[in-house]
């Protein structure tokens, strides 16, 4: 079966930090990955999505960007976050144009 | 831009009635239907798929699906307490498109 791991599980950083949350899946080859951020008491954000190795399409023009080095990690970084980043962050991946799963999640707060 | 639109809520309904949540879809290519959960605090999980007009139903969980009228409902016998979340309606576009569009979610609380 598939499993998708995130971690950190929580983090808080100050603001002009740098930011790196990972996520891997296990039992699956070649998925769609995707991050969102969820902010308190709001919807899911979609932020970047990857359809294969170093194929990378951005939703929202920000401070963030995302890498994926291999096939089944998916990488989220900053340089310098803002009080904004503030929120839950979600990778999720799927298979072609299927049901899509969530991870755990990172729940940041920007101090 | 599409949209997928959701009553915010709280809806409440007591034990062991029937809750009724719904969701409309602006793009009328969109092919795929899913419903999502999601505890406080913890992330989304998927409960429920559709992808053709009609029900269908999972245990307690009924999923309907008209095309025509844009719409996607989800129904719950049986409400219990553990049902109290938020549940997220995600269509999924056109072919090709590889993105879910999630509506905001209704706030849905069962009282005892």
């Amino acid at each position: 079966s598939q499993t998708i791991h995130q971690w950190p599980a929580t983090l808080v950083q100050p603001v002009g930090s740098p930011l790196s949350l990972e996520c891997t899946v296990e039992g699956t080859s070649n998925p769609n990955l995707y991050w969102y951020r969820q902010a308190a008491g709001r919807g899911l954000q979609l932020l970047f999505y990857s359809v294969g190795i170093g194929q990378i399409s951005s939703e929202v023009p920000q401070n963030l960007s995302a890498s994926r080095p291999q096939d089944r990690q998916f990488i989220l970084s900053s340089k310098k976050l803002l009080l904004s980043d503030s929120g839950f962050y979600l990778c999720a991946w799927n298979r072609g144009e299927s049901e899509q799963y969530f991870g755990p999640g990172t729940r940041l707060t920007v101090t | 831009q599409k949209e997928v639109e959701q009553n915010s809520g709280p809806l409440s309904v007591p034990e062991g009635a029937i809750a009724s949540l719904n969701c409309t879809y602006s793009d009328r290519g969109s092919q795929s239907f899913f419903w999502y959960r999601q505890y406080s605090g913890k992330s989304p999980e998927l409960i429920m798929s559709i992808y053709s007009n009609g029900d269908k139903e999972d245990g307690r969980f009924t999923a309907q699906l008209n095309k025509a009228s844009q719409y996607v409902s989800l129904l719950i016998r049986d409400s219990q307490p553990s049902d109290s979340a938020t549940y997220l309606c995600a269509v999924w576009g056109r072919a090709g498109s590889y993105q879910l569009t999630f509506g905001k979610g209704t706030k849905l609380s069962v009282i005892p």
